[in-house]
């Protein structure tokens, strides 16, 4: 057990449908990081956010939006889904000063029908 | 950009035998390197790191050493186990803002008794 929680385990909804999918990171960490995993494009990495404020965006779609709360939970949205959005999302976090150690939640499996 | 590449799978091997998954990176300056394991409906674990040229990691029998000069961190074990069947990544975090991590496509290692 890693410690960071993602929450739903599952989730199957529809085209056009939107979600969220929500993460808690490690106790004490500041840093969360989303990233997704599909059949096609491997592990991507999605945003970053750090004690609050985005800190680092990669391959995220306009269509998708983050943000990390004051008790530093973090949920990422996804909106007009379509059937290519179905992949595992997976959420990690850092603990301060070990820039280079992410732990990994167990991900949100997201199917679009 | 960052780009790590490593062998196809899947890999296939008996209890006992020595299991090589080679991974390549491709970035500029001194990259942390990684390998993260994945079992069968769980998230990503870490498994070792190397975040400068020569360091070793192991953690449960696994080793790889970052070759600077091949651009390499190969993972090795001497004598798998079937408990050690998952899919495994090879990673590196570059020197770019932010803390991503860039990942391989993954190897799937299956170990049969």
């Amino acid at each position: 057990d890693s410690g960071v929680t993602q929450t739903p385990k599952h989730l199957i909804t529809a085209t056009g449908q939107r979600v969220t999918l929500r993460c808690s990171p490690r106790s004490g960490d500041l840093s969360v990081y989303w990233y997704q995993q599909s059949l096609d494009q491997g592990l991507q990495f999605l945003i970053q956010y750090y004690n609050g404020e985005e800190r680092a965006k990669g391959n995220i779609l306009e269509r998708f939006s983050a943000q990390q709360f004051p008790d530093l939970h973090s949920e990422l949205n996804l909106s007009s889904l379509e059937l290519g959005d179905s992949a595992l999302y997976f959420c990690a976090s850092s603990p301060r000063g070990e820039r280079d150690t992410q732990y990994f939640g167990p991900g949100t499996r997201l199917t679009v029908l | 950009g960052d780009s790590v590449t490593q062998m196809e799978g899947p890999v296939t091997l008996s209890e006992e035998a020595f299991l090589t998954i080679n991974c390549t990176y491709t970035a500029t300056g001194y990259p942390s390197l990684f390998w993260y394991v994945q079992y069968p409906g769980e998230g990503l674990q870490l498994l070792l790191k190397a975040t400068k040229a020569d360091d070793k990691g192991s953690n449960k029998g696994f080793e790889a050493t970052y070759r600077k000069e091949t651009t390499s961190f190969h993972l090795e074990k001497g004598s798998v186990q079937v408990s050690d069947s998952a899919v495994y990544f090879c990673a590196l975090q570059g020197e770019a803002a932010g803390n991503k991590l860039t990942f391989g496509g993954g190897t799937r290692v299956l170990v049969k008794p």
